[in-house]
């Protein structure tokens, strides 16, 4: 089966700079989604970024990029001008292609950004 | 807006007591789950539903039913809840398409769940 591990359990960064979480998972599949989800002291899940396997352009969203090496499993979390709204707790999840059921969760970094 | 919405927000009750949690979204998604978050080990699945009547279990189903009777509802049921269940619950959705590519999931707000 698929997993998920997140190393960081905690992050902090100072405002306005930038930080990175990192990601691996562990796959077979050639052909899958990585999402990077973050939840706020509201608990909601919020999609922050997503990247398709067989895309080789890294995806961004503002200030949040990744950096995705599908050879080395590896799918970390840019997060560039730390905001203090950025504060959360973030996810990395993998979802299969093959398999849309099989969608698998790290454990998750928690953020915490300095004034 | 599309969304998925999830009633209870917060729910505490007592071991035994027969329980459900609704679940519904409003973007004519087929695919919809329950996950279940706990503190060091991110969100793990209950179960999940493919369409109408199509539903099957996920990584920890034990203590869960559900149900499927409509596109747009998936309600969780905990029919004798114990303190083991104690948790965050969340319900998402997403498009499915066989053969397709699959879709991003939407998360419900969530629902605090205590079992005394």
């Amino acid at each position: 089966a698929q997993t998920v591990t997140q190393s960081q359990p905690e992050m902090s960064v100072q405002e306005a700079e930038t930080v990175t979480l990192s990601c691996t998972y562990d796959t077979s599949e050639s052909d899958y989604y990585l999402f990077w989800y973050k939840q706020p002291p509201s608990r909601q899940m919020i999609l922050v970024i997503r990247q398709e396997a067989y895309k080789q352009q890294n995806a961004t969203e503002n200030r949040f990029s990744v950096n995705f090496q599908k050879a080395a499993k590896s799918f970390s979390l840019k997060i560039s001008d730390s905001q203090l709204g950025d504060a959360a707790m973030y996810f990395c999840a993998y979802r299969s292609r093959a398999n849309n059921n099989d969608m698998r969760f790290g454990a998750g970094t928690r953020l915490t950004v300095k004034p | 807006e599309a969304q998925v919405t999830q009633n209870p927000r917060y729910l505490i009750t007592v071991t035994g007591k027969k329980l459900t949690v609704t679940c519904s979204q409003n973007m004519n998604h087929e695919y919809m789950s329950w996950y279940r978050q706990d503190p060091g080990l991110g969100l793990r699945q209950i179960y999940y539903s493919m369409n109408v009547e199509v539903t099957d279990k996920g990584d920890v189903p034990e203590g869960y039913k559900v149900s499927r009777k409509e596109k747009r509802n998936f309600p969780l049921i905990l029919e004798s809840p114990s303190p083991n269940q104690t948790s965050l619950y969340f319900c998402a959705s997403s498009s499915y398409f066989v053969g397709a590519s699959t879709d991003t999931q939407y998360f419900g707000p969530g629902t605090r769940l205590t079992v005394l």
